[in-house]
């Protein structure tokens, strides 16, 4: 969706390294969701933030979302190839119609060993 | 395992034929929702139906129609397919029909139109 960009949309991180995926909403945020999916398999969900300024973690990887920007990150930190997958952030608009997610095009991750 | 079934996982089938993609919601769940995953249009999604009746309605097709029946289990049927309409597609639940749930989502069908 063009009203949820994702970037970069591939990236690929040296084993040990930090990557950080960006989403970007055109419109305002009621909640961002992270999720992770294996190639041909199904979506995992990672986090949902929801509160200006929030910050979540999960064994290495953050995210945060900046409210007045409408946009949220994903930070791995030193990377392993099991963090390899596409990466899609799901958004929860205001006022949309019925609770339904729109996802972005998702960060297709490659880790090198 | 999200507690999400999808069957069947691989579908092959011919233009112009019709196929029923079926999903067992998540235990408790009352919401059921459908989407469609393809290289070029990335993951989009279809329609929600929440405790029987529809929801939000989105890309989907005229030649698509899905239901969801009593025991909350829900079917999306694809007629005339056409080559295009080959793509992974996922059904997902959530408990309520509120902003701010979490989906789980199923392993997803994968529809093959030769």
């Amino acid at each position: 969706s063009q009203e949820l960009e994702q970037s970069p949309q591939s990236l690929i991180v040296q084993e040990g390294k930090n990557l950080t995926i960006n989403c970007t909403s055109s419109k305002t945020l009621y909640g961002l969701y992270w999720y992770k999916q294996k190639y041909g398999e199904g979506l995992i969900f990672l986090m949902m933030l929801q509160k200006g300024g929030e910050e979540k973690s999960h064994e290495k990887i953050t995210a945060k979302l900046d409210e007045k920007k409408q946009q949220s990150s994903l930070h791995i930190t030193a990377s392993q190839p099991s963090h390899a997958g596409i990466y899609l952030c799901g958004a929860d608009w205001v006022a949309a119609a019925g609770n339904k997610l729109t996802f972005g095009g998702g960060t297709r991750v490659l880790v090198k060993p | 395992d999200s507690g999400v079934t999808q069957t069947p996982k691989h579908l092959i089938t011919a233009t112009g034929q019709r196929v029923t993609l079926r999903c067992s919601p998540r235990s408790g769940d009352l919401s059921v929702y459908w989407y469609q995953q393809s290289l070029d249009q990335g993951l989009q999604f279809l329609i929600q139906y929440y405790n029987g009746e529809e929801r939000a309605k989105g890309n989907i097709l005229e030649r698509f129609s899905a239901q969801q029946f009593p025991d909350l289990h829900s079917e999306l049927n694809l007629s005339s397919l056409e080559l295009g309409d080959s793509a992974l597609y996922f059904c997902a639940s959530s408990e309520g029909d509120r902003a701010g749930e979490k989906l789980f989502f199923g392993s997803g069908t994968q529809l093959s139109v030769l």
